[in-house]
């Protein structure tokens, strides 16, 4: 999508081991977020961020962290990965505090956990 | 919690039929949002009806808005094959730090 990259696309990894996911925008919005999407779960927020240091948890954080030292990029860390976070991550970006302009949604990241 | 429940899950219509889903939601919002998204895509933001309008038209999409019953409906007219997508709704509260949350949404099939 226009403006927003998430790295990588696919990435298959061992339970246990530290996994990174990057989410770049090139739009300067202030706004982002992190969800995972599971069959039968729709998308769940596990972070965002307000902008540069300023983050919070969502509704699934338990297991991740993130961190935004620059406005352009916001990462997902999961310290030590299992198999229940193998799911989609998306990233999404907001101009707006109150979502009037709506989010804009990276193409997500495949993550699985062996 | 402010999130919105689509329904149908599913629907399966043949190309040229109207497409029609519904949100509900449990606490006052000041707007509601629509997405699309297509198989293996991220979502994609279709239309936001704010409190105080009770209908919006964006091309062949029609969104209606009751607040007094906290629902939402989005109509697909002439629907296409390329219509084919899970689409979900986005109530949002404007005040505090917040972000949008989403239910499961409903499936829609479109048949050529």
């Amino acid at each position: 999508d226009a403006g927003i990259t998430q790295s990588p696309r696919h990435k298959v990894t061992e339970t246990g081991t530290p996994v990174t996911l990057r989410c770049h925008q090139t739009e300067n919005h202030r706004y982002m977020y992190w969800y995972r999407q599971d069959p039968g779960h729709g998308l769940r927020l596990i972070h965002y961020s307000y902008g540069v240091k300023d983050t919070d948890k969502g509704e699934v954080s338990d297991g991740y962290s993130v961190s935004r030292s620059k406005t352009e990029d916001f990462l997902l860390t999961l310290e030590s990965a299992t198999s229940s976070q193998t799911s989609v991550y998306f990233c999404a970006i907001s101009e707006s505090e109150k979502s009037f302009y709506g989010y804009t949604f990276g193409s997500g990241t495949r993550l699985t956990v062996v | 919690s402010q999130q919105g429940e689509e329904d149908p899950q599913a629907l399966s219509i043949q190309e040229g039929e109207n497409a029609t889903m519904n949100c509900s939601y449990k606490t006052s919002i000041n707007n509601l949002q629509w997405y699309r998204q297509n198989s293996g895509r991220g979502l994609v933001h279709l239309i936001l009806i704010r409190s105080n309008e009770r209908e919006k038209h964006s091309g062949r999409l029609r969104v209606t808005l009751d607040t007094s019953k906290k629902s939402s409906s989005l109509l697909i007219t002439a629907s296409r094959a390329a219509d084919t997508a899970s689409y979900f709704c986005a109530p949002t509260r404007g005040t505090g730090r917040r972000a949008l949350t989403f239910g499961s949404g409903t499936r829609l099939q479109v048949q050529p």
